[in-house]
């Protein structure tokens, strides 16, 4: 199975704070990672496709880049409602795998 | 709109069965692939099953094969998750979610405990 290793697994910050979260997969994924918020008690919400890739309606606050085995979601100026936990998820075979999530809190 | 709705969990002792449903509204269900994931409580997210569009093609995490049977109506508009001889560590909410380029919309979970 590919191993999905996000970093760091949380992170304080503050409004307006320019935050990146990085993953690393263990083997060449094609850029077949995504990206995902959640909330507490909340589904995940789709942010970013194919590595960077923006889905419809995510604001362009968020951005993710990186090729090969190195991934980055970026978030350009921490908004309050951007406080949440963050995974990137590696689609390229299966079994489909998750990192291991990013809490983004308030400092 | 795109909808997906969960329902069927609920608690289970070990070793027991419950089915998952998945209502699905807002697109055209038979053209998407669709997939399960859970959350057990306070932990990450761990994929478990996907389904082609006609059903004829699946995919399981190995700590479900064997256990889990995923299958879906597009007739009802409708995904399933069939859970046999489930364990304490099957306890998690489950989410449905829709593929299209990653999974795109997901459901809002719907929570199952096995427990005696």
């Amino acid at each position: 199975d590919i191993q999905m290793t996000q970093s760091p697994s949380s992170l304080s910050a503050s409004v307006g704070d320019r935050v990146t979260i990085t993953c690393r997969a263990s083997q060449g994924i094609n850029n077949y990672i995504a990206w995902f918020q959640q909330k507490p008690g909340k589904a995940p919400k789709s942010l970013i496709y194919a590595a960077s890739s923006l889905q419809s309606g995510v604001p362009s606050k968020f951005s993710g880049s990186g090729s090969g085995t190195d991934f980055t979601l970026t978030i350009s100026s921490l908004q309050p409602e951007d406080f949440a936990t963050y995974y990137c998820q590696q689609y390229n075979v299966y079994p489909l795998t998750f990192g291991g999530g990013t809490k983004v809190e308030i400092k | 709109e795109v909808q997906l709705v969960e329902s069927g969990g609920g608690l289970v002792q070990p070793g027991g069965s419950l089915r998952l449903s998945c209502a699905a509204s807002g697109f055209t269900f038979s053209s998407y692939w669709m997939h399960w994931v859970r959350q057990a409580p306070g932990k990450g997210l761990v994929w478990v099953s996907r389904i082609n569009g006609d059903g004829r093609s699946t995919n399981y995490a190995d700590s479900v094969k064997g256990r889990f049977t995923i299958s879906r109506d597009n007739a009802k508009n409708t995904l399933y998750l069939q859970m046999n001889s489930l364990r304490a560590e099957d306890t998690a909410v489950y989410y449905c979610a829709r593929y299209w380029a990653a999974l795109d919309y997901w459901g809002q979970g719907t929570p199952v405990t096995v427990s005696s």
